[in-house]
């Protein structure tokens, strides 16, 4: 079935050292996003895609930064993890981005930061 | 920035009874598009509904139906039948016409389903 993939489902890693998360989706869209999930929060957008260009939200911190080396895949880099990153990271993608479309998410990765 | 309000963090219903889960949001703008979204244990987020602001007729899918309130901004999920497999988290979400890629989501609401 087509679907958005994250690997891997759950990421452990230290405090201060660099961690990669991946998405991967067999949907053909554009747009590919990033959202941060705090534990009862509400999720967060970080950064999309559309297509190759790269779109920061404003109060994305520079820790995080994001790749996109072709249309089914995109990664989450961590620079510098630190305590307060730890969360659900949730990759969605849309077809074209347009502001009516539904986005299609993945089942997200945990990410624990000892 | 809009904001969006699920004031029950946790739910309980009884199988094959109806539930209701309130949502309300806060903005300026009137054109607008809501959204239900679905995400059961351990799994993907997936829609369940989605409502056009400009549209007054409440959508419906199947056993899953709104009460869409523009002037009160209020969206209320109402399940109906409820099953065991609507056990899950629901996130109320809100998407500008106009800006477009940045989704608001509420806090959730986690259903439990009594059999």
């Amino acid at each position: 079935d087509a679907m958005v993939i994250q690997n891997p489902r759950y990421q452990v890693t230290q405090f201060g050292k660099p961690v990669t998360l991946s998405c991967s989706q067999t949907l053909n869209h554009n747009v590919m996003y990033w959202y941060q999930q705090k534990s009862s929060q509400a999720p967060k957008l970080l950064f999309h895609y559309y297509d190759k260009d790269f779109n920061n939200e404003a109060d994305t911190p520079d820790n995080f930064q994001s790749r996109r080396p072709n249309t089914s895949f995109c990664f989450l880099d961590i620079r510098s993890p630190g305590l307060g990153d730890a969360a659900m990271y949730l990759c969605a993608t849309s077809r074209f981005g347009g502001t009516q479309e539904t986005q299609y998410f993945g089942p997200g990765t945990r990410l624990l930061v000892l | 920035a809009q904001t969006v309000t699920q004031s029950q963090p946790e739910m309980s219903v009884q199988e094959a009874e109806t539930v209701t889960l309130s949502c309300t949001y806060d903005t300026s703008e009137s054109d607008y598009y809501l959204f239900w979204y679905k995400q059961p244990p351990s799994r993907q987020m997936i829609l369940v509904i989605r409502q056009e602001a400009y549209k007054q007729q409440n959508a419906t899918e199947n056993r899953f139906s709104v009460n869409f309130q523009k002037a009160a901004k209020s969206f209320s999920l109402k399940i109906s039948d409820s099953q065991l497999g609507d056990a899950a988290m629901y996130f109320c979400a809100y998407r500008s016409a106009k800006t477009g890629n940045q989704f608001y989501f509420g806090t959730g609401t986690s259903l439990t389903v009594i059999p």
